[in-house]
This record gives structure tokens, sequence and C-alpha cells, in this order.
């Protein structure tokens, strides 16, 4: 059984690009949350996806995007990188939009660095 | 807001006992603790719901006061796989998003 997966898992961009990144959830899973974890820190939630819907968002710019397609499946995507955006950026997946006793499961991310 | 985790790092020798608090200024509906070990996704440990009781599995075992909105994570004759940076995620109602506070460096050493 296929857990969390991320792709890809290293990205270097310049300042001003945009990037996509790809998360498939775990089977069973219909539910998908990202997260950007800064270097020593706590992950931060960006938003959540549940039947192909935004349905929460964290305290993040409208630069940060997302889309969750009929197969569960994500992508985030960043525009106008900042050096800010140099974070490990984790997919979380779970089962049913507050279900009680939902674990999230996390991918192994991927690392961005924005120079 | 962000719960706030104490102590921010702790060191152990194999077969202490640690806890680690974590601290929310906002009602709670449920606590989430996870583990991350360098370079690894962050693993599920256990989820503690507002009214339930203490939960726990093998050593790891944690609780929930509600009066003070903080949860305890209690491990006991830690082992060296016990290592990593626990989490805390706090959800204050049922669906919400978890935020996590900033984390408990733990190191166990021989």
């Amino acid at each position: 059984d296929a857990g969390v997966t991320q792709s890809p898992t290293h990205l270097i961009k310049t300042r001003g690009q945009q990037v996509t990144l790809r998360c498939s959830p775990k089977s069973g899973h219909d539910t998908v949350s990202w997260y950007q974890q800064a270097l020593g820190q706590g992950p931060q939630f960006i938003f959540q996806y549940y039947e192909e819907e935004e349905r929460q968002r964290g305290n993040f710019p409208d630069r940060f995007s997302g889309h969750q397609f009929p197969n569960y499946s994500s992508e985030l995507n960043v525009n106008a990188l900042l050096l800010g955006d140099s974070a490990l950026y984790l997919c979380a997946s779970s089962f049913g939009q507050g279900v009680l006793n939902s674990p999230l499961h996390f991918g192994n991310g991927t690392r961005l660095t924005v120079t | 807001q962000q719960p706030v985790q104490s102590p921010q790092a702790v060191i152990l020798r194999e077969g202490e006992d640690a806890v680690i608090n974590c601290s929310s200024s906002k009602a709670l509906y449920s606590v989430h603790w996870y583990r991350q070990k360098h370079g690894e996704a962050p693993i599920f440990l256990m989820i503690l719901l507002k009214g339930g009781e203490q939960k726990g599995h093998d050593k790891i075992s944690a609780s929930f006061n509600e009066k003070k909105q903080q949860s305890s994570l209690y491990l006991t004759a830690s082992q060296l796989s016990y290592s990593g940076t626990y989490f805390c995620g706090t959800e204050w109602m049922a669906g919400n998003m978890l935020t996590f506070g900033g984390g408990t460096r733990l190191m166990v050493k021989p």
C-alpha cells in the first residue's frame, strides 16, 4: 500500500520564477493538505483540498495556489518566488474532511531552494 | 494561534522518562502528536479529543487537560528510537486546519 508520494524531492529555482509541486495521497484518502516547513520550525498550514475545491486556507499570499484532480492527487503552485519561500513543502493526506480521528499521513516533502 | 511547546529541547539517557507539553490560548477540540526524524516525514503518534481519555501505545502516552487547554506527551523508559522532533498539532473545531507548534527536539543517548 503506497503512502503519500511527492515530486520532485529537491528543486532549485531563481527569484521571480514559478514552481509546481506534486502530491499523490495515500490509497483510500480523499483530502490533501499542504504545509510549509522552514528549517527548525513546525509545519505551517498553506491550504487544504477536498472534492477538488480549496476548503481552508492558512495565512499565505495569493502567490500560493493549488489544485486537486479527480483522482485526489494535488498540485501546489508558487508564483513570483521569493528567497523566503525556500523551505520543505509537505503534503499530507487524510480521509474525509471533518471526520473524527482522521490523522494526517505526510509525504517526505519537496525541498525548495530559491536563489 | 500557534500552540506553544515546552521544552524546546531535551537530552535523555536510554531508560529515562520525559514529558513534552503543548499549550494553547484558544479552546481546543483536539490535539494531535507527531514525531519527525531528520530528513523524514512527520509520523502520526496519537490524537486526543476534547472530553476523551488519556491515550497511549507502548511506552508513549498523552493526556489532554481541557481546563488548561494543554496536552502533555509522556515518554517512559525512553529508547534510542525515540530521538527526533515532536510536534503537537491543535484543532479548534472538527475538520479545521491543524496548527502545529514549534517542536521539541528530543535526543536519547546510550
